[in-house]
């Protein structure tokens, strides 16, 4: 079944520790995101890739690090986590970064709690 | 300051009844605009889309309205059904340089009563 993957599906962290969130879609989408969500603030960006070899900061970029190496993945990653990034990360794609009228698909998610 | 704002948290609808799901913004500048599902523990799903050039799209129970000069959207679900019940995004792409991306509102979450 066409779409995007995510894992680790949930998963907790000390503070302090490394870890990578990965994405793999096999729509051979040019664009992927990763948004987080959070209780009352709705999704917010963190990066994205317009295509293999790009990336950008989105609106919350800071303790987090992507890179997109091939079209089909994008791996987020916590140097070095913190409490504050408890949350819930989706991965999305979609077809362009230009042309977005039908919008994203996302991932399942992966919920992350740093302790 | 919040391009894309959906003031009302939650909603509780009876059965059968109409569903109606409000988001303002502030960038007129918007050529379209999104509507996404998400229920728990899963991710969003597309729901519906208006183009800024038009005033109404609607796909079966699901209908959206735009409202310009209010700057304004809803989204109607007649009739509501118990399945309906999740939280509802709206969204809007922005562009900076030849990348694009989509902003969210917070959400409202539905609740469809049997």
């Amino acid at each position: 079944i066409a779409g995007i993957t995510q894992a680790p599906t949930s998963q907790i962290l000390a503070a302090g520790r490394r870890m990578t969130l990965r994405c793999t879609q096999d729509m051979r989408h040019n664009a992927m995101y990763w948004y987080r969500q959070d209780l009352g603030l709705g999704l917010r960006l963190i990066h994205y890739s317009n295509t293999a070899g790009t990336t950008g900061k989105g609106e919350v970029p800071d303790g987090y690090s992507v890179s997109r190496a091939n079209t089909d993945d994008f791996p987020l990653t916590l140097a070095s986590a913190v409490p504050s990034q408890t949350s819930v990360y989706f991965c999305a794609s979609s077809v362009s970064g230009t042309e977005m009228y039908y919008g994203y698909t996302f991932g399942s998610g992966t919920r992350l709690t740093v302790v | 300051d919040q391009q894309v704002k959906q003031n009302s948290p939650s909603l509780s609808v009876q059965e059968g009844r109409i569903s109606i799901l409000n988001c303002d913004y502030t960038n007129s500048m918007f050529d379209y605009f999104l509507w996404y599902k998400k229920y728990p523990a899963e991710g969003p799903t597309f729901l519906i889309s208006i183009s800024s050039i038009k005033d109404k799209n609607e796909d079966g129970r699901f209908t959206v309205f735009l409202n310009k000069s209010a700057k304004h959207l809803s989204l109607h679900i007649v009739p509501s059904q118990p399945g309906d019940s999740a939280v509802y995004f709206c969204a809007a792409p922005v562009y900076g340089g030849s990348q694009g991306n989509l902003i969210f509102g917070k959400g409202t979450k539905l609740s469809v009563k049997p």
